[in-house]
């Protein structure tokens, strides 16, 4: 059971919008900014975004994150194939004071 | 471009060691700055934080692992390592290394390693 809530899964068709949620508590994202993480087959791990809605040089724009409260999003828009892979929501938890992640979603491009 | 690379057994004994390496190019330990962290994705499940180490050998574990974990570092070879104690089947998980700089900025490809007999 993770401390960070997502979606197991997310599907859409090519050129679509997606959006993965992630929801804590206020010990969490409540308090700490969110980072988001691409995991595709075969490849390092790619930070997506950090505290909140930065995106690292080399992140298409078509990939935004926002924050509210004790709940988090990654949208994805004009879906391509070569975004199918797993997502996965961070922070830092005061409760249990490291950091957390979410439980991943497994993105499929239709 | 800082790049990461694990190494060590893919395959350990219950109850031994698991032993790990991270090797680091494209920038270096010593320069401070930046904590050097494990993390590990078991089968089919989610990522789970293992612990960090800064250039100086200062360490911050997950609780959970605590007791059987160390962690530390080498600048002179720009390499960090981990070492979990007493494995059982539940330590099967692909080990990643990466770089915190508050957010995980660069990742190794990740091996996996298998505890059994």
């Amino acid at each position: 059971q993770s401390v960070l809530t997502q979606p197991p899964s997310a599907s859409g068709t090519p050129g679509q919008r997606v959006t993965i949620s992630c929801s804590g508590s206020r010990y969490n994202i409540g308090r700490n900014t969110v980072n988001w993480y691409q995991l595709l087959p075969g490849t390092a791990p790619k930070l997506l975004f950090f505290r909140d809605n930065q995106r690292p040089s080399g992140v298409p724009d078509r990939f935004s994150g926002s924050k509210s409260g004790t709940s988090a999003s990654l949208a994805i828009s004009g879906l391509q194939s070569e975004d199918e892979g797993d997502y996965y929501c961070a922070t830092w938890d005061d409760s249990l004071n490291r950091p957390v992640f979410g439980g991943g979603t497994k993105l499929t491009v239709l | 471009q800082v790049q990461l690379q694990e190494s060590g057994p893919g395959l350990v004994k219950p109850s031994q060691t698991l032993s790990l390496t991270c090797t680091v190019s494209g920038g270096s330990i010593s320069s401070g700055g930046h904590f050097w962290s494990w993390i590990r994705q078991h089968p089919g499940k989610g990522l789970e934080w293992i612990g960090y180490i800064n250039h100086s050998g200062s360490t911050y574990y997950n609780p959970s692992l605590k007791s059987r974990l160390t962690i530390s570092v080498d600048t002179s070879k720009n390499q960090f390592s981990l070492k979990l104690s007493s494995v059982t089947a539940a330590d099967t998980a692909v080990y990643y290394c990466a770089r915190d700089t508050g957010a995980l900025d660069y990742w190794g490809q990740g091996t996996l390693v298998t505890v059994s007999s």
